[in-house]
């Protein structure tokens, strides 16, 4: 079965960039996603279709995805964007998630 | 602005079937182009997907969990539900529902608010 893979946590100082991968096998050939998840939340979408931000969501949120990697990239990191980030993609007939990055701001 | 909310038995008994509706409201649930899925978290881990349904009825699921589940939809009320069955402890989770877009990689672009339940005698 398709796996996706991320990094269990990444730290970043606030005013920074952080970026958090996503890894799969020609994970660039199909679409990625990214959702947040603040705790006892629901996750929200912050990137569709590799690169595209929903209304609402950051221009400090970007998104790419090439090769086996897609990443998420939050420039000017804010206290507010600490949460868990999730990878999404659909494989042949199911949805796939990563297994979760934490981001740290401190 | 579409909403969904998740209702059931928060309780249920090992070996016993779990059963889950989500409910519908800002929008129909017979829009195309869009799958009606299930996705549940364990407290402290991650996401797991376990299937969806399309307003005609077009399924896919979780192929771990493919035996032990079955989702339908009833677009008579603006519903769709889950039917999990022989739980274990396993299948303590928080569950939510949520709205697929097709033909785009399946993004969510609406959550319910999740419902725990938990499998206990």
């Amino acid at each position: 079965s398709y796996e996706l893979t991320q990094p269990p946590s990444v730290s970043v100082s606030p005013g920074q960039t952080a970026s958090i991968t996503c890894s799969g096998d020609k994970l660039g050939d199909r679409y990625a996603c990214w959702y947040q998840q603040k705790p006892g939340q629901s996750p929200v979408l912050v990137i569709y279709q590799d690169k595209k931000r929903p209304s609402g969501i950051p221009e400090r949120f970007s998104g790419s995805n090439s090769g086996n990697t897609a990443t998420l990239t939050i420039s000017g990191t804010q206290a507010m964007d600490e949460a868990d980030y999730y990878c999404q993609a659909w494989d042949t007939s199911a949805v796939v998630f990563g297994g979760g990055t934490k981001l740290t701001v401190l | 602005q579409l909403q969904l909310q998740e209702s059931g038995p928060g309780l249920v008994k090992p070996s016993e079937t779990l059963s889950l509706t989500c409910s519908v409201s800002g929008g129909s649930i017979s829009s195309s182009n869009y799958y009606w899925g299930w996705i549940r978290q364990p407290p402290g881990k991650g996401l797991e997907w376990i299937g969806g349904i399309s307003y005609s009825g077009s399924t896919y699921y979780n192929p771990s969990l493919k035996s032990r589940v079955t989702i339908s939809v009833d677009t008579s009320k603006n519903q769709f539900s889950l039917n999990l069955n022989s739980v274990t402890a396993a299948d303590t989770t928080v569950y939510y529902c949520a709205r697929h877009k097709d033909g785009s990689g399946w993004y969510v672009d609406y959550w319910g608010q999740g419902t725990l339940v938990t499998v206990s005698s």
